[in-house]
């Protein structure tokens, strides 16, 4: 099974401030259509997940541009450019390329 | 707009069976593959299950869960056999199988 590993796995912010969160996989996530299939979730307190990225560095439709998706290969990363109070809560990489889906363990965001 | 509408959760024996559903609404359901996500108390998520053009199960619960779905009822299942603590856990149905869209959740406990 492919491994998806986030750092840090806590993150306080100051409001306003960027934060960044780190996800890498245990193998590549290049499907053999070219495309990359790394998603990223956000799950607010008692919320269901919601997906804010896919194939990277799309943002799904409604999520505000101060998110933003990078990375290739094993590689990936989530930012925040500017944290707002809304954006509290688990956020969660995790793998479309190969089965089992996989996630990784959340990286818990809370304001300092 | 995508809804997704899960129920059927519940307390069970170890051991027991339980059913649950997810009525979907809001896109042609025949278009898209569907999944199952679950999340035990406190934890991260944990991909179930997806039915698309073939089915897929997660290690975890193969030979004992059945994913299926009913087109004309738009409505997803999850037939679950064996149950065992370790599977008590809010159980999300998702669309596609990359998660675009999730539904609000239903809680299975099983106990003994």
């Amino acid at each position: 099974d492919v491994v998806m590993t986030q750092s840090p796995l806590s993150l306080p912010v100051t409001l306003g401030q960027p934060a960044s969160i780190s996800c890498r996989s245990s193998q590549s996530l290049i499907y053999s259509d070219g495309n990359t299939y790394l998603n990223w979730f956000q799950q607010r307190p008692g919320q269901s997940p919601r997906r804010l990225i896919y194939e990277v560095s799309n943002r799904d439709s409604g999520v505000p541009d101060r998110f933003s998706g990078s990375g290739s290969g094993t590689d990936f990363t989530l930012k925040i450019s500017r944290v707002e109070a809304e954006d509290v809560g688990v956020y969660y990489c995790m793998q479309g390329t190969h089965w089992p889906r996989t996630f990784g363990q959340g990286t818990k965001v809370e304001i300092k | 707009e995508v809804q997704l509408l899960e129920s059927g959760g519940g307390l069970v024996q170890i051991g027991g069976s339980l059913r649950l559903s997810c009525a979907a609404s809001g896109f042609t359901f025949t278009s898209f593959a569907m999944s199952w996500v679950r999340q035990a108390p406190g934890k991260g998520l944990e991909w179930v299950s997806t039915t698309g053009g073939s089915t897929y199960y997660a290690d975890s619960v193969k030979g004992r869960f059945t994913i299926s779905r009913d087109n004309s009822k738009s409505t997803l299942y999850l037939q679950m056999n064996s149950l065992r603590a370790e599977d008590t856990a809010v159980y999300y149905c998702a669309k596609t199988m990359n998660f675009d869209s999730w539904g609000q959740g239903t809680l299975v406990t099983v106990s003994s």
